[in-house]
């Protein structure tokens, strides 16, 4: 089992619809995640982080975490063309120092 | 702020041959970091440094060498490239602190034949 696991995708949804994105992690002890966009050819860019159960809300963004469950998404409201991108989970894990275990990403595309 | 630069941005390297990717970042950053970024395979982490002067492997490290010159800039070398070493690099900085946030530089491709 990986550490940090995202489905590949691509996920499309229409323009405008809310998209979904989710990820599931190992380590039941982990404290921090973080959900980082890339767009192709790009750098990552941190979107969110988010520490603590529950939603946490940022504009269109809403990062959801479940540590009973080991999960984290992130929801994407209005969804528009520019959103398209590969969207990667990060976990930071117990026992990891400071580092960042990322899942493989999953592609949105935002269909007109 | 220019906040992580990487040089070069892209380079073509033949077999055997060696080189050094740069990474400064200006965020008064402790922490530091290496990835390489290949097709579904996601980030791996190569190397990093927790603060000046600290050095550790990551998951990837094999045919790696880095250096943490000071608190700005930390280097990796590739002592004799190889085609599997074919990838995009990306350096990262942060705080350091429990509620990790890490900036990426703009990458580097790097290819080898």
């Amino acid at each position: 089992q990986k550490e940090v696991e995202q489905n590949s995708g691509p996920l499309s949804v229409p323009e405008g619809a809310i998209a979904s994105l989710n990820c599931t992690y190992s380590d039941r002890g982990s404290q921090s995640f973080f959900w980082y966009r890339q767009y192709s050819g790009k750098s990552p860019e941190l979107i969110m982080f988010i520490y603590s159960n529950g939603d946490k809300e940022d504009g269109r963004f809403t990062a959801q975490l479940n540590k009973a469950s080991q999960y984290v998404s992130l929801l994407i409201r209005d969804s528009q063309p520019s959103d398209s991108a590969t969207y990667l989970c990060a976990v930071k894990l117990t026992g990891g120092g400071n580092k960042l275990t990322f899942g493989t990403g999953t592609q949105l595309k935002v269909e007109l | 702020n220019a906040g992580v630069t990487q040089t070069p941005k892209f380079q073509v390297l033949k077999t055997g041959q060696s080189m050094t990717l740069q990474c400064a970042q200006d965020m008064n950053h402790n922490s530091m970091y290496w990835y390489r970024q290949d097709p579904g395979m996601g980030l791996r982490l190569i190397y990093y440094s927790a603060s000046e002067g600290t050095t550790d492997k990551g998951e990837v490290p094999n045919g790696y060498n880095v250096s943490r010159l000071n608190k700005r800039e930390f280097s990796l070398r590739l002592e004799s490239a190889a085609p599997s070493q074919t990838s995009v690099y990306f350096c990262a900085s942060s705080e350091g602190t429990i509620k990790e946030t890490q900036y990426f530089g703009p990458g580097t491709r790097l290819l080898v034949l």
